[in-house]
Protein backbone atom coordinates (compact mmCIF):
# COMPACT_ATOMS: atom_id res chain seq x y z
CA UNK A 1 0.00 0.00 0.00
CA UNK A 2 1.21 3.20 -1.11
CA UNK A 3 -0.18 5.16 2.32
CA UNK A 4 -2.53 7.97 1.71
CA UNK A 5 -2.28 9.72 -2.04
CA UNK A 6 -2.98 13.16 -2.63
CA UNK A 7 -3.23 14.81 -6.35
CA UNK A 8 -2.06 17.45 -7.69
CA UNK A 9 1.18 17.40 -5.94
CA UNK A 10 1.22 21.10 -6.82
CA UNK A 11 -1.03 23.92 -7.79
CA UNK A 12 -1.13 27.40 -9.09
CA UNK A 13 -4.10 29.18 -9.47
CA UNK A 14 -5.47 32.88 -9.72
CA UNK A 15 -8.04 35.08 -7.39
CA UNK A 16 -11.19 34.20 -7.78
CA UNK A 17 -10.76 30.96 -9.09
CA UNK A 18 -12.14 27.68 -7.98
CA UNK A 19 -9.94 24.90 -6.76
CA UNK A 20 -10.29 20.62 -6.62
CA UNK A 21 -7.86 18.69 -4.82
CA UNK A 22 -8.32 14.60 -4.43
CA UNK A 23 -6.85 12.41 -1.64
CA UNK A 24 -6.94 8.74 -1.83
CA UNK A 25 -6.82 6.69 1.70
CA UNK A 26 -5.37 3.54 3.06
CA UNK A 27 -7.07 0.81 2.07
CA UNK A 28 -9.72 -0.30 4.48
CA UNK A 29 -9.63 3.18 5.84
CA UNK A 30 -13.02 4.59 5.70
CA UNK A 31 -12.65 8.30 7.42
CA UNK A 32 -10.35 11.02 5.18
CA UNK A 33 -10.19 14.27 7.11
CA UNK A 34 -8.75 17.64 5.49
CA UNK A 35 -5.90 20.36 6.68
CA UNK A 36 -4.54 23.15 6.16
CA UNK A 37 -0.85 23.85 6.74
CA UNK A 38 0.08 27.65 6.24
CA UNK A 39 4.25 27.99 6.19
CA UNK A 40 5.55 28.39 9.88
CA UNK A 41 2.15 27.17 11.33
CA UNK A 42 0.85 23.60 12.00
CA UNK A 43 -2.00 21.87 10.31
CA UNK A 44 -5.33 23.08 10.78
CA UNK A 45 -8.25 20.98 10.63
CA UNK A 46 -11.27 21.60 7.58
CA UNK A 47 -13.04 18.87 7.44
CA UNK A 48 -13.77 15.07 8.42
CA UNK A 49 -15.98 12.02 6.97
CA UNK A 50 -17.02 9.07 7.38
CA UNK A 51 -18.83 6.72 5.42
CA UNK A 52 -19.32 9.51 3.13
CA UNK A 53 -20.76 11.79 5.92
CA UNK A 54 -19.17 15.49 7.29
CA UNK A 55 -18.88 14.44 11.28
CA UNK A 56 -16.99 18.03 11.59
CA UNK A 57 -16.07 21.26 10.45
CA UNK A 58 -13.00 23.08 11.29
CA UNK A 59 -13.42 27.35 11.58
CA UNK A 60 -13.76 27.50 8.01
CA UNK A 61 -15.63 29.93 5.83
CA UNK A 62 -18.09 28.33 2.92
CA UNK A 63 -16.05 28.62 0.02
CA UNK A 64 -14.50 25.18 1.56
CA UNK A 65 -16.29 22.35 0.62
CA UNK A 66 -15.40 18.51 0.31
CA UNK A 67 -17.11 15.39 -0.23
CA UNK A 68 -16.58 11.80 0.19
CA UNK A 69 -17.12 8.60 -2.62
CA UNK A 70 -18.06 5.14 -2.04
CA UNK A 71 -14.80 4.11 -2.58
CA UNK A 72 -13.49 6.02 0.72
CA UNK A 73 -11.46 8.72 -1.96
CA UNK A 74 -12.77 12.63 -0.87
CA UNK A 75 -12.43 15.94 -2.77
CA UNK A 76 -11.77 19.38 -1.18
CA UNK A 77 -13.30 22.32 -2.65
CA UNK A 78 -12.66 25.89 -2.21
CA UNK A 79 -14.51 28.71 -4.33
CA UNK A 80 -13.67 32.37 -5.16
CA UNK A 81 -9.74 31.86 -4.24
CA UNK A 82 -7.69 34.39 -1.96
CA UNK A 83 -4.22 34.88 -1.64
CA UNK A 84 -4.47 33.76 1.83
CA UNK A 85 -5.68 30.08 0.43
CA UNK A 86 -2.00 29.57 -0.54
CA UNK A 87 -1.09 26.74 1.63
CA UNK A 88 -0.28 23.06 2.02
CA UNK A 89 -3.29 21.32 1.88
CA UNK A 90 -3.28 17.66 3.45
CA UNK A 91 -5.24 14.69 3.36
CA UNK A 92 -5.36 12.41 6.22
CA UNK A 93 -7.25 8.64 6.94
CA UNK A 94 -7.86 7.05 9.92
CA UNK A 95 -9.03 4.30 11.35
CA UNK A 96 -10.01 2.92 14.87
CA UNK A 97 -7.33 0.43 16.77
CA UNK A 98 -8.65 -1.82 18.85
CA UNK A 99 -9.78 -0.59 22.12
CA UNK A 100 -10.80 2.61 20.81
CA UNK A 101 -7.14 3.93 19.80
CA UNK A 102 -6.94 6.36 17.19
CA UNK A 103 -4.53 6.31 14.62
CA UNK A 104 -4.62 9.22 11.31
CA UNK A 105 -2.17 8.52 8.46
CA UNK A 106 -1.30 11.84 6.50
CA UNK A 107 -0.66 12.46 2.57
CA UNK A 108 2.40 13.78 1.28
CA UNK A 109 0.16 17.04 0.43
CA UNK A 110 -1.13 19.26 -2.07
CA UNK A 111 1.05 23.11 -2.59
CA UNK A 112 -1.31 25.14 -3.72
CA UNK A 113 -0.07 28.76 -4.52
CA UNK A 114 -2.69 31.54 -5.25
CA UNK A 115 -1.74 34.75 -7.37
CA UNK B 1 -11.97 25.85 22.53
CA UNK B 2 -9.25 23.75 22.65
CA UNK B 3 -6.21 25.12 21.82
CA UNK B 4 -2.09 23.41 21.84
CA UNK B 5 0.73 25.33 22.72
CA UNK B 6 4.10 25.18 21.79
CA UNK B 7 6.09 27.80 23.10
CA UNK B 8 9.57 26.94 21.31
CA UNK B 9 9.22 27.63 17.59
CA UNK B 10 13.40 26.15 17.08
CA UNK B 11 15.59 24.00 19.53
CA UNK B 12 19.20 23.25 18.94
CA UNK B 13 21.18 20.97 21.56
CA UNK B 14 23.86 18.96 20.52
CA UNK B 15 24.15 15.27 19.97
CA UNK B 16 23.74 13.54 23.53
CA UNK B 17 22.40 16.04 25.32
CA UNK B 18 18.78 16.08 26.92
CA UNK B 19 15.94 17.05 25.26
CA UNK B 20 12.48 18.30 26.06
CA UNK B 21 9.76 19.60 23.43
CA UNK B 22 7.14 21.83 25.57
CA UNK B 23 3.85 20.96 24.66
CA UNK B 24 0.79 23.02 26.47
CA UNK B 25 -2.95 21.97 25.90
CA UNK B 26 -6.50 24.19 26.33
CA UNK B 27 -9.17 21.39 26.55
CA UNK B 28 -12.41 21.22 28.83
CA UNK B 29 -12.92 17.50 29.03
CA UNK B 30 -10.77 14.62 28.70
CA UNK B 31 -7.92 15.03 25.73
CA UNK B 32 -5.92 12.59 23.74
CA UNK B 33 -2.66 13.94 23.27
CA UNK B 34 -0.53 12.69 20.35
CA UNK B 35 3.42 13.90 19.23
CA UNK B 36 3.54 14.27 15.05
CA UNK B 37 7.32 14.56 13.54
CA UNK B 38 8.31 15.69 10.28
CA UNK B 39 11.60 14.78 8.74
CA UNK B 40 12.96 16.65 6.09
CA UNK B 41 10.93 15.74 2.83
CA UNK B 42 8.46 13.27 4.78
CA UNK B 43 5.20 13.43 5.35
CA UNK B 44 3.93 14.01 8.64
CA UNK B 45 3.73 10.51 10.78
CA UNK B 46 2.59 10.04 14.17
CA UNK B 47 5.68 9.86 17.00
CA UNK B 48 3.72 8.40 19.92
CA UNK B 49 0.57 9.03 21.67
CA UNK B 50 -0.06 9.56 25.17
CA UNK B 51 -2.70 6.64 25.60
CA UNK B 52 -0.43 3.94 24.65
CA UNK B 53 2.47 5.09 27.53
CA UNK B 54 5.15 3.92 24.54
CA UNK B 55 8.58 4.76 24.14
CA UNK B 56 9.44 5.58 19.95
CA UNK B 57 12.49 6.25 19.22
CA UNK B 58 13.65 6.78 22.77
CA UNK B 59 11.19 9.48 23.17
CA UNK B 60 8.71 9.57 25.76
CA UNK B 61 5.87 11.83 26.74
CA UNK B 62 3.30 12.00 29.79
CA UNK B 63 0.56 13.76 30.41
CA UNK B 64 0.33 15.98 33.32
CA UNK B 65 -3.73 16.84 33.50
CA UNK B 66 -2.92 19.33 36.38
CA UNK B 67 -0.15 21.48 34.26
CA UNK B 68 -2.16 20.28 31.23
CA UNK B 69 1.10 19.66 29.19
CA UNK B 70 2.12 16.83 27.32
CA UNK B 71 6.44 17.25 27.06
CA UNK B 72 8.33 15.25 24.89
CA UNK B 73 11.15 13.97 26.32
CA UNK B 74 14.31 11.88 25.11
CA UNK B 75 17.75 11.22 27.59
CA UNK B 76 20.30 11.68 24.75
CA UNK B 77 19.50 13.30 21.59
CA UNK B 78 20.89 11.96 18.59
CA UNK B 79 21.29 13.75 14.58
CA UNK B 80 18.77 11.91 13.03
CA UNK B 81 15.94 13.28 15.75
CA UNK B 82 16.36 16.50 14.14
CA UNK B 83 12.80 17.21 12.48
CA UNK B 84 9.95 19.68 12.88
CA UNK B 85 7.57 18.07 16.12
CA UNK B 86 3.99 18.76 16.24
CA UNK B 87 1.98 18.33 19.34
CA UNK B 88 -1.73 17.15 18.68
CA UNK B 89 -4.97 17.22 20.48
CA UNK B 90 -8.04 15.32 19.76
CA UNK B 91 -11.28 16.04 21.59
CA UNK B 92 -13.10 12.98 23.10
CA UNK B 93 -16.47 12.16 22.92
CA UNK B 94 -17.12 14.13 19.53
CA UNK B 95 -18.41 12.77 16.33
CA UNK B 96 -14.92 14.24 14.60
CA UNK B 97 -11.45 13.21 14.56
CA UNK B 98 -10.11 16.13 13.98
CA UNK B 99 -6.89 17.31 15.31
CA UNK B 100 -5.41 20.35 16.94
CA UNK B 101 -2.20 21.28 16.49
CA UNK B 102 0.01 22.96 17.94
CA UNK B 103 2.43 25.80 15.62
CA UNK B 104 5.33 23.17 15.92
CA UNK B 105 9.29 23.32 17.30
CA UNK B 106 12.23 22.98 14.80
CA UNK B 107 14.39 20.55 16.28
CA UNK B 108 18.23 20.97 15.58
CA UNK B 109 20.43 18.59 16.51
CA UNK B 110 24.23 19.80 16.39
CA UNK B 111 27.01 17.01 16.33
Amino acid sequence: DAGVTQSPTHLIKTRGQQVTLRCSPISGHKSVSWYQQVLGQGPQFIFQYYEKEERGRGNFPDRFSARQFPNYSSELNVNALLLGDSALYLCASSFLLLAGVFEQFFGPGTRLTVL
Amino acid sequence: AQRVTQPEKLLSVFKGAPVELKCNYSYSGSPELFWYVQYSRQRLQLLLRHISRESIKGFTADLNKGETSFHLKKPFAQEEDSAMYYCALRSSGGGADGLTFGKGTHLIIQP
